[in-house]
């Protein structure tokens, strides 16, 4: 089945400065690869997401980059801000559109004013 | 109000004990889904419903069973509590595009 690692478990950065999360995958038929934000005492929340038919996206300060070849996709954030204090999850799927995800383990990404 | 909701949203039980975890929702999606999370491994898929009469297991459903009530309504349920059950647990719905998360529970087991 599908595993996918997460890097790094922990991530604090300044005010201003961007950030940079990577996630690899094992199984080269996933077509999906969301990204969720987890704010402290709330469930995860979709904050982007890619399909494997383009190779980046983007929505404001937040951008998502995939590697189909090398099979890994990344988060980056840009001017970050305090508010972007959260865990972030990423997460793969193989069927589009049945929603049955594999996330991986978690970035506390802190970021000091 | 909240689209997805928990209860209880904190419990505390002992060994051995029965306990189910309800979850509710009105967004009137289809897909259920029942994850538990544990620092530094994520989010590890227990059981998911697409809908009323389906119901599948996860990636560690062992020791956790389900129950599918209705299209909103979506039990997981613990038959005998061990410790290492303790952990933090979310409720989720999707349409085709995304999953909306519960609050949470979370659940000890002393």
């Amino acid at each position: 089945g599908e595993n996918v690692e997460q890097h790094p478990s922990t991530l604090s950065v300044q005010e201003g400065d961007s950030a940079v999360i990577k996630c690899t995958y094992s199984d080269s038929a996933s077509n999906y690869f969301p990204w969720y934000k987890q704010e402290l005492g709330k469930g995860p929340q979709l904050i982007i997401d890619i399909r494997s038919n383009v190779g980046e996206k983007k929505d404001q300060r937040i951008a998502v980059t995939l590697n189909k070849t090398a099979k890994h996709f990344s988060l980056h954030i840009t001017e970050t801000q305090p508010e972007d204090s959260a865990v972030y999850f990423c997460a793969a799927e193989r069927n589009t559109g049945f929603q049955k995800l594999v996330f991986g383990t978690g970035t506390r990404l802190l970021v000091s004013p | 109000d909240a689209d997805v909701t928990q209860t209880p949203r904190n419990r505390i039980t002992k060994t051995g004990k029965r306990i189910m975890l309800e979850c509710s929702q009105t967004k009137g999606h289809d897909r259920m889904y029942w994850y538990r999370q544990d620092p530094g491994l994520g989010l590890r898929l227990i059981y998911y419903s697409f809908d009323v009469k389906d119901i599948n297991k996860g990636e560690i459903s062992d020791g956790y069973s389900v129950s599918r009530q209705a299209q909103a309504k979506f039990s997981l349920s613990l038959e005998s509590a061990i410790p290492n059950q303790t952990a933090l647990y979310f409720c989720a719905t999707s349409n085709y595009n995304e999953q909306f998360f519960g609050p949470g529970t979370r659940l000890t087991v002393l």
